[in-house]
């Protein structure tokens, strides 16, 4: 098993530009999350989702959509972006929420918007 | 407002001797606390849960505390080895979700 994989590993946009990141788990995950993680800063929830066609927002979701068409893909959109919004994403997935499951991450995906 | 905090300053310590890490958190009522190690350059990798009706929870050289009227989980290494040397992260159960403090380095010397 692959577990949670992330594409792109990194890129560089220019401000304006818009981008799609992609998570997949094959561990057949109800709940999905893309969290932002800055230096100095815990991770922060962006959106998540409970399952296949659910969406919800996090704690920081301005500037940012999400899309869960297949229960093993969950995508982050950017549709215009911002230097505020260069970060490393992590995508991470879990059984189910709420009952104290573990959550897996991804090895993350390095935005740099110029 | 809600504030998870962690160890603000990074711990070096020398190989063989415990690590102590601090997670206070103020405004939240977590059902259970977890711990993660993140390397540098890679996601999060989960190491403990602890549920607030526990009070330690150990797994090989690593123990866990969970005080709910301190409002305060504690992480211990003993034995510590160069490979513990990472970033930890406390992370809080928020509804069906985590929420996590932005860490605490620990660098273990030979």
């Amino acid at each position: 098993n692959a577990g949670v994989t992330q594409t792109p590993k990194f890129r560089v946009l220019k401000t304006g530009q818009s981008m799609t990141l992609l998570c997949a788990q094959d561990m057949n995950h109800e709940y999905m999350y893309w969290y932002r993680q800055d230096p100095g800063m815990g991770l922060r929830l962006i959106h998540y989702s409970v399952g296949e066609g659910t969406t919800a927002k996090g704690e920081v979701p301005d500037g940012y959509n999400v899309s869960r068409l297949k229960k093993q893909n969950f995508l982050l959109g950017l549709e215009s972006a911002a230097p505020s919004q260069t970060s490393v994403y992590f995508c991470a997935s879990e059984t189910s929420g709420g009952a104290g499951e573990t959550q897996y991450f991804g090895p993350g995906t390095r935005l740099l918007v110029l | 407002s809600q504030k998870i905090e962690q160890n603000s300053e990074a711990l070096n310590i020398q190989e063989g001797k415990t690590a102590t890490l601090t997670c206070n958190y103020t405004n939240y009522s977590p059902a259970y606390l977890q711990w993660y190690r993140q390397d540098p350059g890679r996601g999060p990798v989960f190491l403990l849960l602890i549920r607030e009706n526990e009070k330690e929870k150990r797994k090989e050289r690593l123990k866990v505390t969970f005080d709910t009227t301190l409002k305060q989980s504690l992480f211990h290494i003993t034995a510590s080895q160069p490979a513990d040397s990472a970033t930890y992260l406390c992370a809080l159960a928020n509804d069906y979700k985590l929420s996590f403090g932005a860490g605490t380095t620990v660098t273990v010397r030979a």
